[in-house]
């Protein structure tokens, strides 16, 4: 078990570009959620996936941003048309669903620079 | 809505000393969890400790313990003689218990911790 693995770890884009990101869990964690962090604050819940459904979005999540999980395993968070707002680390987490301790394990984080 | 708020931007102490990180939260829910993360610069978050709103007992881990007063929703975390790996940012955060809350996390803005030698 190597832990939740987030690629890449930092993208620089020109705003405009579409950017994606990919989270891969912990194998048998079966619920996944993205956050965004920017800096000096603390991580914003963005969605969250059970299996491949996605079972709720932040109203956060403006429509330039799509995220799937299409066979449960990993994860795309994809961002559209960047702006400058949109620079931030973005967060991968994932548990069990039955984990009684509710901790969730964080990946490293991508971080996006939007210039 | 919850919301969790973390007072002190930045704190530091000297190695071996103990230092106390204050949060505070708002929450109509009675059941709930309450954790303390820490996030060391350009590593990921992992969980330091992590209280059940349920116990009234105070979750203790090693040198990590903290002063959960409910009817006050105030959730601190008291490290005891600190070490240089502690230096990082910290972060409160709260979790429903219930429904669709449970897992999502809501976090406090952060502390900045630093040990000096």
């Amino acid at each position: 078990d190597t832990g939740v693995s987030q690629n890449p770890r930092h993208k620089i884009t020109k705003r405009g570009q579409n950017v994606t990101f990919r989270c891969d869990p912990i194998s048998e964690h079966n619920r996944l959620y993205w956050y965004r962090q920017t800096l000096g604050q603390g991580p914003e819940f963005l969605t969250y996936f059970q299996n491949e459904a996605q079972l709720e979005k932040s109203r956060l999540l403006s429509d330039r941003f799509s995220a799937e999980r299409p066979k449960g395993s990993f994860s795309t968070l994809e961002i559209q048309r960047t702006e400058q707002g949109d620079s931030a680390m973005y967060l991968c987490a994932s548990r069990y669903r039955d984990s009684g301790t509710g901790e969730l394990f964080f990946g490293e984080g991508s971080r996006l620079t939007v210039l | 809505a919850q919301t969790v708020t973390q007072s002190q931007p930045e704190m530091s102490v000297q190695e071996a000393e103990t230092v106390t990180l204050s949060c505070t939260y708002d929450t109509s829910e009675n059941n709930y969890y309450l954790f303390w993360y820490k996030q060391p610069p350009s590593r990921q978050m992992i969980l330091v400790i992590r209280q059940e709103a349920y116990k009234q007992q105070n979750a203790t881990e090693n040198r990590f313990s903290v002063n959960f007063q409910k009817a006050a929703k105030s959730f601190s975390l008291k490290i005891s003689d600190s070490q240089l790996g502690d230096t990082a940012m910290y972060f409160c955060a709260f979790m429903g218990a219930g429904g669709t809350s449970y897992g999502k996390l809501t976090f406090g803005q952060g502390t900045i911790l630093t040990v000096h030698p």
